[in-house]
């Protein structure tokens, strides 16, 4: 049983380029959203999907896009990476029939220098 | 503003002691829910606890209950007996709205909790 599975786990990139965190679930979830964990600060919403076909921006979205072409991804595109960019990012997962609970990834390490 | 506030930043707590952390939240939603989550030096994000606006009774998940508070819009965490693998960071977060924010949490800045022998 996997869960939620995030790629890569590190990453450093330079100014500039552009990437992809991968995330996908096998629970069947409806639910997927991306946080960015900061240093001293908790977890803010980036995106989030309530299902496929369906996202909507969180608290900080500049600088990312998402889509949700299947129930089981949720890919987080960085188009132009900057330092601000720092930062750990989780993908998580949840919906009817998990009380409430979100299910996060083991998380990305990414470092923008 | 600060939806979630979190005013201890670290604590000690001896071996098999209870312990207390604070959260207070803000919001003008009649419907929200309340989340603790640990987040132990590995980093992962581990859920514990779960309590609803209109839940009439305090949540309890094993050693983990929530003091809910609604008046003063407080929802603190209660680890009882404190053992040495509950030292971590705790999140308290908060869902406004109903279920179709699901996946919308707001997260406090954490309280770093360290347990002694």
């Amino acid at each position: 049983n996997a869960g939620v599975t995030q790629t890569p786990k590190f990453q450093v990139l330079k100014t500039g380029q552009s990437m992809t965190l991968q995330c996908a679930q096998d629970m069947n979830h409806e639910y997927m959203s991306w946080y960015r964990q900061d240093p001293g600060m908790g977890l803010r919403l980036i995106h989030y999907s309530v299902g496929a076909g369906i996202t909507d921006q969180g608290e900080v979205p500049n600088g990312y896009n998402v889509s949700r072409s299947t129930t089981e991804d949720f890919p987080l595109r960085l188009l132009s990476a900057a330092p601000s960019q720092t930062s750990v990012y989780f993908c998580a997962s949840g919906g009817p029939g998990t009380f409430e609970k979100l299910f996060f990834g083991s998380g990305t390490q990414l470092s923008v220098l | 503003a600060q939806k979630i506030t979190q005013t201890q930043p670290g604590m000690f707590v001896q071996e098999k002691e209870a312990v207390t952390l604070d959260c207070t939240y803000d919001t003008s939603d009649q419907s929200y829910g309340l989340f603790w989550y640990k987040q132990p030096s590995s980093g992962e994000m581990i859920f514990l606890i779960y309590q609803g606006s209109y839940d009439e009774q305090n949540a309890t998940e094993g050693r983990y209950s929530l003091n809910f508070q609604k008046a003063r819009k407080s929802a603190n965490l209660v680890i009882s007996a404190s053992q040495l693998g509950d030292s971590a960071m705790y999140f308290c977060a908060m869902r406004e709205g109903a279920t179709d924010s699901w996946g919308k949490l707001q997260f406090g800045a954490g309280t770093q909790v360290v347990v002694t022998p």
